[in-house]
C-alpha cells in the first residue's frame, strides 16, 4: 500500500539548534510530496512542496526539504530553530495513479523547542 | 473575510442530536474537502467536491452527510453520532487538480456525549 511514514511522534530541540523531521514514502513511482504545519488551535498550512522539479525545495519560515529518490525520503530541515517553530508537522503525498487528486498524510511530528 | 472559515469552532452534541458544520472559502477555489483529525491518527479524508459535485466518499458512515450548494460553501450534516466521532473536523479548499496545495480552515472541534 502506498503510504507515508514520519519517524518520531515528538522531536525536541533547543532554540538555535538544527531541526530535522523525517519523512519516508513507499512507492515505486515518485510522488508529489508536501510538508504542512499546524500551530495550536489552527488548521494546517502548506510549508513547501516537491512536484518533480528541483529536488531541494525551499519553503516558508526558513524551512527546506530535499527529495531523495534512492532513499524514498523527503526530510524537513531548518538550520536554526526558533521558539515560534513549535508546532505539529505533517508530511503528505499524492500519487500519479490517482491523478494527484487526493492527499495522504503521515501521522505528524510534534516539534518542541526549548529556550 | 479571507481564506477558509469554519463555524462553529466548537460543538458539543448528544448522540441523538442533529447539527451541521459550515465551511466557506473566499479564495475562488473550485474543490472543497472535509477531513477528520483524531488524536494519534493520520488525517482522514472524508469527502471531496469538485465543481460542486462529490468525487470522493472515503467510506464515511451515513450519519455524516455532506452538502455543497456552490463552490464556495460546504456543509457537513451530523445525525445520530457516536462518541468515537469526537474529533477536529477540518475543511479545506484548492483548485481542481492541485489537491496537494490545500488551504485549511481552523477546524470545528466536535464532542459527542
Amino acid at each position: 500500500a502506498q503510504s507515508v511514514t514520519q519517524l518520531g511522534s515528538h522531536v525536541s530541540v533547543s532554540e538555535g539548534a538544527l531541526v530535522l523531521l523525517r519523512c519516508n514514502y513507499s512507492s515505486s513511482v515518485p510522488p508529489y510530496l508536501f510538508w504542512y504545519v499546524q500551530y495550536p488551535n489552527q488548521g494546517l498550512q502548506l510549508l513547501l512542496k516537491y512536484t518533480s522539479a528541483a529536488t531541494l525545495v525551499k519553503g516558508i519560515n526558513g524551512f527546506e526539504a530535499e527529495f531523495k529518490k534512492s532513499e524514498t525520503s523527503f526530510h524537513l530541515t531548518k538550520p536554526s530553530a526558533h521558539m515560534s517553530d513549535a508546532a505539529e508537522y505533517f508530511c503528505a503525498v499524492s500519487y500519479p495513479n490517482s491523478g494527484y487528486s487526493t492527499l495522504t498524510f503521515g501521522k505528524g511530528t510534534m516539534l518542541l523547542v526549548s529556550p | 473575510e479571507t481564506g477558509v472559515t469554519q463555524t462553529p469552532r466548537h460543538l458539543v452534541m448528544g448522540m441523538t442530536n442533529k447539527k451541521s458544520l459550515k465551511c466557506e472559502q473566499h479564495l475562488g477555489h473550485n474543490a472543497m474537502y472535509w477531513y477528520k483529525q483524531s488524536a494519534k491518527k493520520p488525517l482522514e479524508l472524508m469527502f471531496v467536491y469538485n465543481f460542486k459535485e462529490q468525487t470522493e466518499n472515503n467510506s464515511v458512515p451515513s450519519r455524516f452527510s455532506p452538502e455543497c450548494p456552490n463552490s464556495s460553501h460546504l456543509f457537513l450534516h451530523l445525525h445520530t453520532l457516536q462518541p468515537e466521532d469526537s474529533a477536529l473536523y477540518l475543511c479545506a479548499s484548492s483548485q481542481v487538480g492541485q489537491a496537494g496545495e490545500l488551504f485549511f480552515g481552523e477546524g470545528s472541534r466536535l464532542t459527542v456525549l
